[in-house]
């Protein structure tokens, strides 16, 4: 049974570009969220879907990220025009209303040069 | 709001033996869950055990046991029999009862090395 699946896995790209990270979330699960590491500031939740709908995006540093979920299986998160603070991993979690845990992808590692 | 708390940036542990990982937390809810993550160096987040408030009896899984003190709001995991494999990053967290959607409050991670 796949995980949670993310790509790409690393990015590379210059100040000024668009970055687009994908999401494929464990088939089933009815909440999708994304996740922000950094060493300054930990894990740090960005934005939650609900039924692809976005619920809580408190989290979203600025008005350069955006996310979208156009369908139960897949979401993204843009950011544009990406800034070197933006450098950080990004993970993907799922999980089930009533199994509570949520289930990480293996995250996009994102340079901003 | 609330807070999770790992005081121990670095632990170590020699194979074999076992380790105690510390986690506290702030809250004023009453239900909720709490969560050991670990992180190797791939990066992937796996998870490793998880508590319910309302569960007296601490959570085990193989080598992987907590002590749960919810009058102390402390959240410690037990690695026994440690192993090479064991060595990552370990994140507490916590998140409230009942909505599904409710946000994992993160500690700051506790790194292990485990010495062979």
């Amino acid at each position: 049974d796949a995980g949670v699946i993310q790509s790409p896995r690393h990015e590379v790209t210059e100040m000024g570009q668009e970055v687009t990270l994908r999401c494929k979330p464990i088939s089933g699960h009815d909440y999708l969220f994304w996740y922000r590491q950094t060493m300054m500031r930990g894990l740090e939740l960005l934005i939650y879907f609900n039924n692809n709908v976005p619920i809580d995006d408190s989290g979203m540093p600025e008005d350069r990220f955006s996310a979208k979920m156009p369908n139960a299986s897949f979401s993204t998160l843009k950011i544009q025009p990406s800034e070197p603070r933006d450098s950080a991993v990004y993970f993907c979690a799922s999980s089930l209303a009533g199994v509570e845990t949520q289930y990480f992808g293996p995250g996009t590692r994102l340079l901003v040069l | 709001a609330q807070t999770v708390t790992q005081s121990q940036p670095e632990m170590s542990v020699q194979e074999a033996e076992t380790v105690t990982l510390s986690c506290t937390y702030d809250t004023s809810e009453s239900d909720y869950y709490l969560f050991w993550y670990k992180q190797p160096p791939s990066r992937q987040m796996i998870l490793v055990i998880r508590q319910e408030a309302y569960k007296q009896q601490n959570a085990t899984e193989n080598r992987f046991s907590v002590n749960f003190q919810k009058a102390a709001k402390s959240f410690s995991l037990k690695i026994s029999d440690s192993q090479l494999g064991d060595a990552a990053m370990y994140f507490c967290a916590y998140r409230v009862w009942g909505n599904a959607g409710n946000m994992l409050t993160f500690g700051g991670g506790t790194r292990l090395m485990v010495k062979p």
